[in-house]
């Protein structure tokens, strides 16, 4: 346990589906953040946010929509996905950005059929 | 280099055997260079974080070292178990609000 929880941990749905992945962590870290596994890539970076505020949002498609609510809650928000957007999608936190060990959740496998 | 690089991109090794590997990151606006390590069906966890020219950490088995100038930090792992397979993947900070993870290096040990 890395005190970072998501879910759901698989989720298959439809490009016309709407679907939202949750994370939460128990750390009091101060930075969140989503990344996308996809086969045969390295980790990539998609939202960071620090403080509750978005600090990075790299040139990830408007088709995810991140959700900071709280500084222990964050989501992300799906909505007319495409095959291409079926990955591993990981959840971390820090103490603060860049500097600091993250902390990984489980991941939520997401299959887009 | 643009990117974080890593090698080899897969290693098997007996048990026992002494081992290392390579992340090649930018050596300009250096934050920190981080090191996790992913086993199979759980979460990458953080093996160190590495902030100054020089840095040697230590964990168990594993340490690493750091050079900023040249940008480069090395993995090694002393006796290696099978408990150590798992993928090695560094990760570097190119702002202070990006993360680039290399692709990482995959360690078999066999028994």
């Amino acid at each position: 346990e890395t005190g970072v929880t998501q879910t759901p941990r698989h989720l298959v749905m439809g490009m016309t589906n709407k679907k939202s992945l949750k994370c939460e962590q128990h750390l009091g870290h101060n930075a969140m953040y989503w990344y996308k596994q996809s086969a045969k890539k390295p980790l990539e970076l998609m939202f960071v946010y620090n403080f509750k505020e978005q600090t990075e949002n790299n040139s990830v498609p408007s088709r995810f929509s991140p959700e900071c609510p709280n500084s222990s809650h964050l989501f992300l928000h799906l909505h007319t996905l495409q095959p291409e957007d079926s990955a591993l999608y990981l959840c971390a936190s820090s103490r603060e950005q860049s500097s600091y060990e993250q902390y990984f959740g489980p991941g939520t496998r997401l299959t887009v059929t | 280099i643009l990117n974080v690089e890593q090698s080899p991109q897969s290693l098997h090794v007996q048990e026992g055997d002494s081992t290392n590997f390579t992340c090649s990151f930018p050596s300009s606006n250096f934050y920190a260079l981080h090191w996790y390590r992913w086993e199979t069906a759980k979460s990458p966890e953080a093996l160190f974080v590495m902030t100054l020219n020089g840095d040697e950490k230590k964990k168990g088995r594993i340490s690493a070292t750091l050079n900023t100038k040249e940008g480069y930090s090395y993995l090694y792992i002393k006796g290696s178990q099978p408990e150590d397979s798992a993928t090695y993947l560094c990760a570097f900070p190119s702002n202070n609000n990006d993360m680039r993870f290399g692709a990482g290096t995959r360690l078999t040990v066999k028994p």
